[in-house]
């Protein structure tokens, strides 16, 4: 299985901030990664595509970057309603696995 | 709009078998280029993705789990469904049914993301 890291596990920021998390595969997926949004007690959001492709719908100030190994998902400012738990995907090779997540709280 | 709903018992005995149903709505399961999904989620952990299928019945599942997962398709009924057999406490978890959406890009490589999931249901491994 292709093991996904999340770093860091969780983060604590202030409105406003700039919010990075990135994301690690134990090998070269391409792109073949996307960025969920968890709220508590909901099921996971799509949030980013193919590594950098912004879903319809998902505010500008989420993005992702990043290819072969290595990820990067951005918050440009944080808001008060993108408290939640993010998760990597990668579908390159099944299984499907998913990183551990990274809570993201206020501050 | 699609939605998808999960049922099934909340509380299942260990050595048993969970039975879980994911019913669609909103559109017919046996269009367009989907597989269906189910992936779990322990408390206060990530997420496992358990397995798929598409409507022809071809089926994928997570090795780890592959001796003891079967998915099913009715498409009379627009619905799929998980059996897990010989369940322990570690199988405690909320399942969560998915619509994963695949299509290929110019250059024929896949692409997928999980675009549309359920709310979830908790199942409980415990006498």
């Amino acid at each position: 299985d292709i093991q996904m890291t999340q770093s860091p596990s969780s983060l604590s920021a202030s409105v406003g901030d700039r919010v990075t998390i990135t994301c690690q595969a134990s090998q070269d997926i391409s792109n073949y990664l996307n960025w969920y949004q968890q709220k508590p007690g909901k099921a996971p959001k799509l949030l980013i595509y193919d590594a950098s492709n912004l879903e319809t719908g998902v505010p500008s100030r989420f993005s992702g970057s990043g290819s072969g190994t290595d990820f990067t998902f951005t918050i440009s400012s944080l808001q008060p309603e993108d408290i939640a738990t993010y998760y990597c995907q990668q579908y390159d090779n099944l299984p499907q696995t998913f990183g551990q997540g990274t809570k993201v709280e206020i501050k | 709009q699609v939605q998808l709903q999960e049922s099934g018992p909340g509380l299942v005995k260990p050595s048993q078998t969970l039975s879980l149903t994911c019913t669609v709505s909103g559109g017919s399961i046996s269009s367009g280029s989907y597989y269906w999904s189910w992936i779990r989620q322990p408390a206060g952990k990530g997420l496992e993705w358990i397995g798929r299928i598409y409507t022809s019945g071809s089926t994928n599942y997570n090795p780890s789990l592959k001796s003891r997962v079967t998915i099913s398709v009715d498409t009379s009924k627009n619905q799929f469904s998980l059996k897990l057999s010989s369940v322990t406490a570690a199988d405690t978890a909320v399942y969560y049914c998915a619509r994963e959406k695949y299509y290929y890009d110019s250059s024929g490589y896949y692409k997928m993301t999980f675009d549309y999931w359920g709310q979830g249901t908790l199942v409980t491994v415990s006498s």
